[in-house]
């Protein structure tokens, strides 16, 4: 079954500590996203890559870094910088913007909390 | 500056009966619409969407209207079912800029 997998389902971070959160999609897939909820919130953009080795910065990008160095592969990492992490993260695929507009799909998320 | 507002949080219907959820945007360069519904501790799931060259666009019982003069969009889910239970969130996006803007969320409660 094609799809998206994120990794770990909950996470625990100290204060000053990074945490990676892992997503991966086999749905061949050229652009990938992360969202973050938080409650009685929408999803807000923190970055999105529409190709390999290339990714942009969203409407909430500070605190945060990406890499996409695979084309199924897009982590995430959520740096000491970041002064609010505690909230729910949602990773997304679609298919590259030149086939038109096109729907994402969503991952089952990562919730972060701080301990 | 919020592009894409859902204003009300929350809506009850009865089994059987119509839903009707309501998204309303500001900018006139968005040319994608979508639902996606999503269950607590869960990604979201694509419902439907349309494009900004029609005005309706159906899926079993699910519909949605596109008013562009009025800059607003409605899903209406028919026979609502206590499955449809869920948080409604629409999105939208311009070709230009590559990525969708969600809003709030609208939470349905559909009861027996």
């Amino acid at each position: 079954d094609g799809g998206i997998t994120q990794s770990p389902k909950y996470l625990f971070r100290k204060e000053g500590q990074n945490v990676t959160l892992s997503c991966e999609q086999n749905l061949n897939h050229d652009a990938m996203y992360w969202y973050r909820q938080d409650p009685g919130q929408g999803l807000r953009l923190i970055y999105y890559s529409q190709i390999v080795n290339d990714f942009q910065k969203g409407d909430i990008a500070e605190g945060y870094s990406v890499s996409r160095e695979k084309k199924e592969s897009f982590p995430l990492t959520v740096t000491s910088a970041q002064k609010n992490p505690t909230a729910f993260y949602l990773c997304a695929s679609s298919q590259g913007w030149e086939f038109g507009n096109q729907p994402q799909h969503f991952g089952d998320g990562t919730r972060l909390s701080i301990l | 500056d919020q592009q894409v507002k859902q204003n009300s949080p929350s809506l009850s219907v009865q089994e059987g009966r119509i839903s009707i959820l309501n998204c309303d945007y500001t900018n006139s360069m968005f040319d994608y619409f979508l639902w996606y519904k999503k269950y607590p501790a869960e990604g979201p799931t694509f419902l439907i969407s349309i494009s900004s060259i029609k005005d309706k666009n159906e899926d079993g019982r699910f519909t949605v209207f596109l008013n562009k003069s009025a800059k607003h969009l409605s899903l209406h889910i028919v026979p609502s079912q206590p499955g449809d239970s869920a948080v409604y969130f629409c999105a939208a996006s311009a070709r230009i800029a590559q990525k969708l803007v969600f809003g709030t969320g609208t939470r349905l409660l559909v009861s027996p």
